[in-house]
């Protein structure tokens, strides 16, 4: 089955604790990204990766860091999560770098940092 | 001012009306558009492309007006299982912007 893989779906920490969350894609996309989503705020994207090595500040980079080694894995690293960190994150993926076909999303990472 | 801009509604009609959602977007260089849907906790999903000459799948009729810069969508003989958040999305190539989205509730 073609999906988007994240994990974990939950999970809960301290300040200051790295942390990683991971993401996966089956569909030999290109293009990956990373978004977080806040009640009245939408989607706003953290990172993009438009193909191995690949990769760019989106609108809320800030407390973030990405890597993309192989076409098929884009973890999110937070190195020291912070309280306003707290939020719904989604990895998105994309055929191409054109965007014509829209996103697949994975299920998403809800993160509380304490 | 947000680059894609929606009501957040709640929209609450009864099954099988006929309900419209607009958006407004601010970057005339928009190149795609699409209409995603979110269901509560879950991640969104691909409802429809939007074309510049109108499309329309099944009960889901949208339409693009670049001289007002707005996007529509229709949803025609409403179903419970319509009930979701509606997420209008603007995208230049992959400069994707995503609106805060819509609420519909489709009552018995």
């Amino acid at each position: 089955e073609a999906q988007v893989t994240q994990n974990p779906r939950y999970l809960i920490t301290v300040t200051g604790k790295k942390l990683t969350v991971t993401c996966s894609q089956n569909m030999n996309h290109e293009y990956m990204s990373w978004y977080r989503q806040d009640p009245g705020l939408g989607l706003r994207q953290i990172y993009y990766s438009m193909n191995v090595e690949v990769t760019d500040k989106g609108d809320v980079p800030e407390g973030y860091k990405v890597s993309r080694k192989e076409k098929r894995n884009f973890p999110l690293i937070l190195e020291s999560p912070s309280p306003n960190q707290t939020s719904l994150y989604f990895c998105a993926s994309s055929p191409n770098v054109h965007g014509r076909y829209g996103y697949t999303f994975g299920s998403g990472t809800r993160l509380t940092v304490v | 001012r947000k680059e894609v801009e929606q009501d957040p509604g709640p929209f609450n009609v009864p099954e099988g009306a006929t309900v419209a959602f607009n958006c407004t977007y601010s970057n005339s260089a928009s190149q795609s558009f699409f209409w995603y849907r979110q269901d509560c906790r879950k991640e969104p999903k691909l409802l429809m492309s939007v074309y510049s000459s109108g499309n329309e799948d099944g009960r889901f009729t949208a339409q693009l007006n670049r001289a007002s810069q707005y996007i529509s969508l229709l949803i025609r003989d409403s179903k419970l299982s319509d009930s979701a958040t509606y997420l209008c999305v603007r995208g230049n190539n992959n400069d994707m912007r995503f609106g805060a989205g819509t609420r519909l509730t489709v009552k018995p």
